[in-house]
């Protein structure tokens, strides 16, 4: 089946480490995206990469890092410097072509810091 | 910059009746407009779309039109059921620079009781 898929469901953290979240596509989607959500939010944007080795800046960037090194793949990780982390986050790729504006989601993963 | 608003809830429903979530937005350009569901614990799914002014996406009787003259995007069903209780968010895409963010509404939570 072709979709999304974020790893782990639920993460939990210690505060002062750095942690690692998964997003691989299957769908040869090039554009992926990363979001956070808070509860009583909508989405913000985080990064997103156009295309392999290339990525930029969203809305609140500080505190987070990403690397493109596949196509497939798009691993954002939280970093100690992100003040606020416990958040639900999602990660989407978008469809080329036609429906070039339409992103698609993964089911998430759920970071708590203790 | 762009924005989305849409109505605030939570809007608790009986089984069967009509459902209305009212969507605005700000952009510039031509935006492509979406909702999203979210059900509990789980990612966003695309429920609809429209990409131009007068365009009416629908998906599992749910229905919504593009009003460019009044800036808006409301979600309708005729008759609900309990099945749909979630989060519904509108969302607008920008191609700005080609990167097709997505920008949110803050999510109406529906509750549909029996």
């Amino acid at each position: 089946d072709g979709g999304i898929t974020q790893s782990p469901k639920y993460l939990f953290r210690k505060e002062g480490q750095n942690v690692t979240l998964s997003c691989e596509q299957n769908l040869n989607h090039d554009a992926m995206y990363w979001y956070r959500q808070d509860p009583g939010q909508g989405l913000r944007l985080i990064y997103y990469s156009q295309i392999v080795n290339d990525f930029q800046k969203g809305d609140i960037a500080e505190g987070y890092s990403v690397s493109r090194e596949k196509k497939e793949s798009f691993p954002l990780t939280v970093t100690s410097a992100q003040k606020n982390p416990t958040a639900f986050y999602l990660c989407a790729s978008r469809s080329p072509g036609l429906a070039g504006d339409t992103q698609y989601f993964g089911p998430g993963t759920r970071l708590t810091v203790l | 910059g762009n924005s989305v608003t849409q109505m605030e809830g939570p809007v608790t429903l009986s089984e069967e009746a009509f459902l209305t979530i009212n969507c605005t937005y700000t952009a510039t350009g031509y935006p492509s407009l979406f909702w999203y569901v979210q059900y509990p614990g789980e990612g966003l799914q695309l429920l609809l779309k429209a990409t131009k002014a007068d365009d009416k996406g629908s998906n599992k009787g749910f229905e919504a039109t593009y009003r460019k003259e009044t800036t808006s995007f409301h979600l309708e069903k005729g008759s609900v059921q309990v099945s749909d209780s979630a989060v519904y968010f509108c969302a607008l895409s920008a191609s700005g620079a080609g990167s097709y963010q997505l920008t949110f509404g803050k999510g109406t939570k529906l509750s549909v009781i029996p």
